[in-house]
């Protein structure tokens, strides 16, 4: 059975600090990892997808890589502003469980 | 388009009482999952539909759980009867597949008390 570990579950940085989260999954055999965020009261809205062939992807100020073999995978953040508060998700897509299986999130902070 | 709708956006019951929520995907998207949210143990698919057909329900947590999908444009997910280990946020979610690509509804969050 997949399951997704996010570390850390809460972080609290200044304005303007590069971040990173972490992501971890048990089950090597994943078709995708997909970064969500989530902001309070609404739904998760998708920053960045990986398809198991690739290593990273950027969009902006994000960057997430993936190695598939060690099960982990990073979301770095540049720059990090107020705006960037939110909970962030990942999840991996799972050929046998033919599924997406999301990690509990890192609730991310940034103050001023 | 308006994206995926769901109603209500909260919901407070009686333990014992039937609740339904609803979901209106996105036009021309062929999958509709719904998922259910808590603390402890984050995001979970329930069941989804492909071209309004059931595919994987294998999440549904009990027989006082089901969902139809009538028709392209709308799905409802019940539960008879509610209690208070249900309450939480249940989301809808639309894709053109089942890989990648869902786009979220707001969700509902349920209490059950």
């Amino acid at each position: 059975k997949q399951e997704v570990t996010q570390i850390p579950a809460a972080l609290s940085v200044p304005e303007g600090e590069n971040l990173v989260l972490n992501c971890s999954f048990t089950d090597s055999a994943i078709y995708n990892l997909q970064w969500f965020r989530q902001d309070p009261g609404k739904g998760l809205t998708s920053l960045l997808l990986i398809q198991s062939s690739q290593r990273e992807q950027t969009s902006g100020r994000l960057n997430a890589s993936l190695d598939k073999s060690s099960g982990r995978s990073t979301l770095y953040i540049a720059a990090s502003q107020p705006g960037d508060s939110a909970t962030y998700l990942c999840a991996v897509y799972t050929g046998t469980a033919s599924k997406l299986t999301f990690g509990t999130g890192t609730r991310l902070q940034v103050t001023l | 388009d308006a994206g995926v709708i769901q109603s209500p956006r909260h919901e407070v019951t009686e333990m014992g009482q039937e609740v339904t929520l609803r979901c209106k995907p996105i036009s021309g998207h062929d999958y509709l999952f719904w998922y259910r949210q808590t603390m402890m143990r984050g995001l979970e698919l329930l069941i989804y539909f492909n071209n309004n057909v059931p595919i994987d329900d294998s999440g549904m947590p009990e027989d006082r759980f089901s969902a139809k999908m009538p028709n392209a444009s709308f799905s409802t997910l019940k539960i008879q009867p509610s209690e208070p280990r249900d309450s939480a946020v249940y989301f809808c979610a639309s894709g053109e597949n089942r890989i990648y690509g869902y786009t979220f509804g707001s969700g509902t969050r349920l209490t059950v008390v």
